[in-house]
Formats: C-alpha cells, structure tokens, sequence
C-alpha cells in the first residue's frame, strides 16, 4: 500500500508483559516519527527518526519505552512491562523531510489489563 | 500556558455554511503549520499546511496564517455533514531535531442537515 502501515491494530495484554508496536512508513520517506492519543488527552511526541538515528528522544516517557529504525524503513516501538497508564494509541507519522507534512498510519490501539 | 492553544467546541454550523476554525501558538520560532481532520476512532488525516504568512487554499479549504499574531485559522466553506470531525492544529517545535509536531486539543466540528 502507499501509506504508512503499522501493526498490530489491536493489542490487548497484561500488565507487565513487553509488547512491541511495529511502523512502516510511506517507502521514500526519511523522517518517521512516533506519537501516542491517550483518552481524553492529545497528541504527544515520544520519538524522531532520520534515517536510522533517533536524533530527538525527548518525549519517551520512561526508560520502559525504546525504538529502533532499520534500513531506513521499518521501525519497532518497544515497551517493557507494561503498565495501565501505557494504554493508549500509538501513531507512527513519516515525511519526506524534517520540515514536510508528516502522515499517519491507522494507530495501534493498546489496551493494558 | 499551553504551546498550542484551540477552542474545544463543539462548533455547530448549518449545511452550506462556512465554518472557521482557530488556533493560536506560542512559540515564535515555529515555522510550519498544519490542520489536521480526525474522525472518531480514526488517525488523524493531514488536510493543510502552510508556511507563509498569508492565506493558501485548496478546494473548499483556505489555510491563514499571522505570524506577528501568532495565529492560523482554517476555513471550510460549503460545510458538509462529511466535515463533521475533530480538527487538530499542529504546529513545529522549533527546537532540537526534526521539527516534531506539537498538537492542539482539537476543535469538534458538527455540521448539521
């Protein structure tokens, strides 16, 4: 397909367990971030990636929370043990450059019991 | 005070009509804005963006921007039940790496049959 692509969409686990949320973005783009919509909340930045470096880690909210990029494409969203206040949706965005429009995939909805 | 700023609504407006959406921001630095449409339970969906002051439109969409007011509003004329979403501004953080967008709240958008 030609837009950002993430899974799963759905993922529901126990508190404690490690998940991982998966990103592929539009083929041709260099800039892929990660963001997540919390109930009621808005949208927050959790990380940047360009290329495969991660210039911008600032919005990570814990240690619990890494991500990598490989080949310039595909990347991995990882949380270790999980808690409730993590359950959210987690967005994945990629643009041509730093400063171009950033598109979304359709969101990993993350559900911690 | 929050670095982007939206009325949350709802903004009710009759078929036809055209609908105003507000926004304003408080980083000067910021240089690239975005609208955003989001329906419920969807990801969001880039509509505009604009970086220069000034109006820009496409079809029913006019983007405007005031920098000295630090300012961009989004107009939707010949409202549809369609547009009825919720529509988040986003505005990049002029600071550290890749510009990564810091969103608005959102303003929900009803437009009535």
């Amino acid at each position: 397909g030609a837009g950002v692509s993430q899974s799963p969409s759905n993922k529901v686990t126990e508190k404690g367990k490690d998940v991982e949320l998966r990103c592929d973005p539009i083929s041709g783009h260099t800039a892929l971030y990660w963001y997540r919509q919390s109930l009621g909340q808005g949208l927050e930045f959790l990380i940047y990636f360009q290329g495969n470096s991660a210039p911008d880690k600032s919005g990570l909210p814990s240690d619990r929370f890494s991500a990598e990029r490989t080949g310039g494409s595909v990347s991995t969203l990882t949380i270790q043990r999980t808690q409730q206040e993590d359950s959210a949706v987690y967005l994945c965005a990629s643009g041509q450059g730093s400063n171009q429009p950033q598109h979304f995939g359709d969101g990993t909805r993350l559900s911690i019991l | 005070q929050k670095e982007v700023e939206q009325n949350s609504g709802p903004l009710s407006v009759p078929e036809g009509a055209i609908a105003s959406l507000n926004c304003t921001y408080s980083d000067r630095g910021s240089q690239s804005f975005f609208w955003y449409r989001q329906y419920s339970g969807k990801s969001p969906e880039l509509i505009m963006f604009i970086y220069s002051n000034g109006d820009k439109e496409d079809g029913r969409f006019t983007a405007q921007l005031n920098k000295a007011s630090q300012y961009v509003s989004l107009l939707i004329r010949d409202s549809q039940p369609s547009d009825s979403a919720t529509y988040l501004c986003a505005v990049t953080h002029p600071g550290g790496y890749g510009n990564k967008l810091v969103f608005g709240a959102g303003t929900i958008l009803r437009v009535k049959s």
